[in-house]
C-alpha cells in the first residue's frame, strides 16, 4: 500500500536509565560513521563518530559501538536526561573522497521523567 | 564561528512563486550539501558541492530545482516555479576536512 509517511522507531526510557539506539548500515566498504541529534525545529548536531578501524569510541555520557561484521552501529547514552529527549540519525559515509553521508532514518528517543 | 547560517528561517510563498534559499558554509569548510525534510520521506540528500564544483545532483527532484555556489562560502538553493509538493525543511549542512557535517538551523518552506 502507500506509505502515509515515515514510521520511526521509538524508543521510551525512565529518566536516569541507559538508552541504546541501534542502527543498521549498507555498505561494507564504509568507512566513517556518524551519530547525529535533532531536537523538534533545530538542525541535526553532530554526537560522536567513529571511523571503520575502531570498534568503540566515547564521549561525555554516550558510547557508539561498531560491529562490522553485521554492519551494525549502536548509540548508547548514560544516564538519559529528558534533554536527551529528540531523533536520533546514524550516518555512513560513502567510501570516496567527496565526503558524501548517507543517514538513516532515524529513531526517537523519549524520555519519561 | 557562527555556524552554517541559513535565511529566511520561514518561507511562505504561492504556488508558481520563486522560491531561493540561503546557506553560508562554516570558513574553511569546503564540502557544501543541501537536504530537505519531510515526514514521508525524512531526510533526502539533493545535491552536494566539493570545493564550489557541483559532484551529484541525482537527488534533486525535478528541473524545477538548482543549486549554485558562486563562491566558497555560500550557496543557493531555488525553486521556480514552486508546488505545495515543495514544502519542507531544507537543510544545508558544511562538511571540512574530517568529514563531519554541521548543519545549519534550516528553512521551512510552505507553499500554499
Amino acid at each position: 500500500g502507500e506509505s502515509v509517511g515515515l514510521h520511526l522507531p521509538t524508543l521510551s526510557v525512565q529518566e536516569g536509565d541507559n538508552s541504546i539506539i541501534n542502527c543498521a548500515y549498507s555498505n561494507s566498504a564504509s568507512d566513517y560513521f556518524i551519530w547525529y541529534k535533532q531536537e523538534s525545529g533545530k538542525g541535526p548536531q553532530f554526537i560522536i563518530d567513529i571511523r571503520s578501524n575502531m570498534d568503540k569510541g566515547q564521549g561525555q555520557r554516550v558510547t557508539v559501538l561498531l560491529n562490522k561484521t553485521v554492519k551494525h552501529l549502536s548509540l548508547q547514552i548514560a544516564a538519559t536526561q529528558p534533554g536527551d529527549s529528540a531523533v536520533y540519525f546514524c550516518a555512513e559515509k560513502e567510501p570516496s573522497n567527496t565526503g558524501k553521508l548517507i543517514f538513516g532514518q532515524g529513531t526517537t528517543l523519549q524520555v519519561k521523567p | 564561528d557562527a555556524g552554517v547560517i541559513q535565511s529566511p528561517r520561514h518561507e511562505v510563498t504561492e504556488m508558481g512563486q520563486e522560491v531561493t534559499l540561503r546557506c553560508k558554509l562554516i570558513s574553511g569548510h569546503n564540502s557544501l550539501f543541501w537536504y530537505r525534510q519531510t515526514m514521508m520521506r525524512g531526510l533526502e540528500l539533493l545535491i552536494y558541492f566539493n570545493n564550489n564544483v557541483p559532484i551529484d545532483d541525482s537527488g534533486m527532484p525535478e528541473d524545477r530545482f538548482s543549486a549554485k555556489m558562486p563562491n566558497a562560502s555560500f550557496s543557493t538553493l531555488k525553486i521556480q516555479p514552486s508546488e505545495p509538493r515543495d514544502s519542507a525543511v531544507y537543510f544545508c549542512a558544511s562538511s571540512g576536512r574530517n568529514y563531519g557535517y554541521t548543519f545549519g538551523s534550516g528553512t521551512r518552506l510552505t507553499v500554499v
